[in-house]
């Protein structure tokens, strides 16, 4: 089955700068690698996601970029705010998209004001 | 749009009893939902998948008769927690899958409810 790795498992970044998070994932025919943003008590939000036929997405501060050769997609959040602060998980899903998703560890997002 | 709800938001049970939760697409057909499990700290483990008219599909080391799953419909699953214990205490997170592709909504997309905090005592 897939395997996601994700690091760091906390990142502490000043307001205002850049924070990056990456993931490696196992299996090479996964094709669907969504990006999710958890509060506490509270269920992921989709932020962004990228499919294997695309190199890099934009949304206004947030991006995401894939490797499919190294099997590895990194998160992107530039001009960090306070409100960034939150749990972020990457995900990826193999398959024609009947299975569930296997989630990275989780990286504790702080926001340094 | 792409709204999944979950009910209740939390639930205290004393060991023993069985425990429904519920998991509604409310603006979207869901012909596949997951349940996902996640205990403090931790990430998501996948427990299941739930489709429409079916049985589920459960991962490994996920005792079925224990966590009991239907899906009746296109927009509502539940899931049971048969005879609760306090290794059972976690937060139950359903997910929901769009079919194929409708607007903006693409295939692979899975909405997530706002998750089930069950304690067992």
């Amino acid at each position: 089955g897939e395997n996601v790795e994700q690091h760091p498992s906390t990142l502490s970044v000043q307001e205002g700068d850049s924070a990056v998070i990456k993931c490696t994932y196992s299996d090479s025919a996964s094709n669907y690698f969504p990006w999710y943003k958890q509060e506490l008590g509270k269920g992921p939000q989709l932020i962004i996601d990228i499919r294997s036929n695309v190199g890099e997405k934009k949304d206004q501060r947030i991006a995401v970029t894939l490797n499919k050769t190294a099997k590895h997609f990194s998160l992107h959040i530039t001009e960090t705010q306070p409100e960034d602060s939150a749990v972020y998980f990457c995900a990826a899903l193999s398959g024609g998209g009947a299975d569930g998703l296997t989630f990275g560890k989780g990286t504790h997002l702080i926001i340094q004001p | 749009g792409a709204v999944v709800s979950q009910h209740p938001s939390w639930v205290i049970c004393k060991s023993g009893t069985s425990v429904k939760i519920e998991c509604r697409s409310l603006d979207f057909q869901a012909t596949t939902m997951f349940w996902y499990r996640q205990f403090p700290k931790q990430s998501l483990m996948l427990m299941a998948t739930s489709n429409e008219g079916s049985k589920a599909t459960y991962e490994q080391g996920v005792e079925k008769d224990k966590f009991l799953i239907n899906h009746a419909s296109l927009t509502l699953s539940t899931l049971t927690v048969t005879s609760a214990h306090p290794e059972d205490s976690s937060f139950y997170i359903c997910s929901a899958r769009a079919p194929g592709t409708s607007g903006v909504r693409t295939y692979n997309e899975q909405f997530f409810g706002p998750g089930t905090r069950l304690t067992v005592l």
